[in-house]
């Protein structure tokens, strides 16, 4: 079946590290990839997506490249902040699921001044 | 421009009781997915409902039923209450037939724990 995996956490920076989140997936088709992001005690929020093979979703500093060659959605930001500290999903979904999202564990990363 | 809202916030039952958990779409969207998110865990794909039928289900036993209202807002009911089912349970809501590009926005979630 279809199914995300996300990189082993969690991930501890200091302010102004170079944040990298790995996430491979399989699906059966062609998915969209979708990374959410949830802040303590609030429920997820959508920071990026794409839709197509070499597409790159960007939002907030943090970007993502869909490689079809290698099946992957990795997640970076050039220099995180304190208030980036969150749990991070990666997720699929297909055209043939009627948007049902297929998400990751989740990486917890908390940044440190 | 009001969010998808849930209700409650919070709740405790035993096991064996059943619950009722209530979500609002937003503004223009008439889709509506539940899914479960354990501790620690990614969220799961309970069910979505359109047009006030459920268009798919994910792996959840029949314990695990919902209804769309004509105004899109959804009720998610668990009977039968297992220890198990302590988690957050989050909706999401979408526009439109589902072509797998949309975006699903979520709500606050509703946290549920069974005693």
């Amino acid at each position: 079946g279809d199914s995300v995996t996300q990189m082993e956490g969690p991930v501890t920076l200091s302010e102004e590290a170079f944040l990298t989140i790995n996430c491979t997936y399989t699906a059966t088709g062609y998915p969209s990839l979708f990374w959410y992001v949830q802040y303590p005690g609030e429920g997820l929020q959508l920071l990026l997506k794409a839709t197509k093979a070499d597409d790159k979703g960007s939002n907030k500093g943090f970007e993502a490249t869909y490689r079809k060659e290698t099946t992957s959605f990795h997640l970076e930001k050039g220099s995180v902040q304190v208030s980036d500290s969150a749990v991070y999903f990666c997720a699929l979904t297909l055209g043939t699921s009627y948007g049902k999202l297929t998400f990751g564990q989740g990486t917890i990363l908390t940044v440190h001044p | 421009d009001a969010g998808v809202t849930q209700s409650p916030t919070h709740l405790i039952k035993t096991r064996g009781q059943q619950v009722t958990l209530r979500c609002s779409p937003k503004s223009g969207h008439d889709t509506v997915s539940w899914y479960q998110q354990a501790l620690g865990q990614g969220p799961q794909f309970i069910f979505q409902y359109y047009e006030e039928e459920e268009r798919q289900r994910g792996n959840f036993p029949d314990r695990f039923s919902g209804h769309q209202f004509p105004n899109y807002s959804s009720e998610l009911n668990v009977n039968a209450l297992l220890l198990g089912d302590s988690a957050l349970y989050l909706c999401a809501s979408s526009q439109g037939r589902a072509s797998g590009q949309e975006t699903q926005y979520f709500g606050p979630g509703t946290r549920l724990l069974v005693l």
